[in-house]
């Protein structure tokens, strides 16, 4: 089982919809998870990091945890066309705030106008 | 806050070749990490500094691969004897001490290596 895992997609959306991206982790004792969007070509750049269980709003992203199903999710409303990327979920291990992250494959949305 | 930086961008090596890349981190960032990406897969963790102290190396990270981290600022990465399958986009992120509570990771532009 890998440590961090992601639907690989795509996932299309129209525009205007909700994307909503879904990530599991394996490793119950992870603290704190973020999630970082990656244009074809480019580095990832992140989006928004959460560490309490429920919910995070930031503009039109909504980042999600759930501890107990070891469950983070993103949610992205309104997508634009500009928001097809690749988003990289990613779960910092243990207690730590300095260890490494560990990154899903990421999934790919797509946004159709 | 010029961010971070990498060099070089592209870098085209013969098999067999030795390659070196460099990352000038965040400044005042003190931690400085190392991963690597293949097209369709998330960024895969390498190695990890702590000022110049290498306090993580992947299991995975074959003994032809060393960093070093000299004086707490720059790092380089170096691959030794190439192979195809070090192709790869080399990424290099840096995070601050004073995001103590998340430590989240700012990631340079990445330094593509193809090897023929």
């Amino acid at each position: 089982q890998k440590e961090v895992e992601q639907n690989s997609g795509p996932l299309s959306v129209p525009e205007g919809a909700i994307a909503s991206l879904n990530c599991t982790y394996s490793d119950r004792g992870s603290q704190s998870f973020f999630w970082y969007r990656q244009y074809s070509g480019k580095s990832p750049e992140l989006i928004m990091f959460i560490y309490s269980n429920g919910d995070k709003e930031d503009g039109r992203f909504t980042a999600q945890l759930n501890k107990a199903s070891q469950y983070v999710s993103l949610l992205i409303r309104d997508s634009q066309p500009s928001d097809s990327a690749t988003y990289l979920c990613a779960a910092r291990l243990g207690s730590s705030n300095t260890g490494k992250l560990i990154f899903g494959q990421g999934t790919t949305l797509q946004v159709k106008p | 806050d010029t961010g971070v930086s990498q060099d070089p961008r592209h870098k085209i090596t013969k098999r067999g070749q030795n390659v070196t890349f460099r990352c000038d981190p965040i400044s005042e960032h003190n931690r400085l990490y190392w991963y690597r990406q293949t097209l369709g897969q998330g960024p895969e963790f390498l190695t990890y500094f702590q000022n110049e102290a290498q306090l993580e190396k992947s299991r995975l990270l074959s003994d032809r691969f060393s960093a070093e981290r000299p004086k707490g600022s720059f790092s380089t990465l170096e691959i030794q004897r190439t192979e195809q399958g070090d192709s790869a986009m080399y990424l290099c992120a840096s995070s601050s001490p004073r995001r103590l509570l998340t430590g989240e990771l700012f990631f340079g532009e990445g330094s593509r290596l193809t090897v023929l």
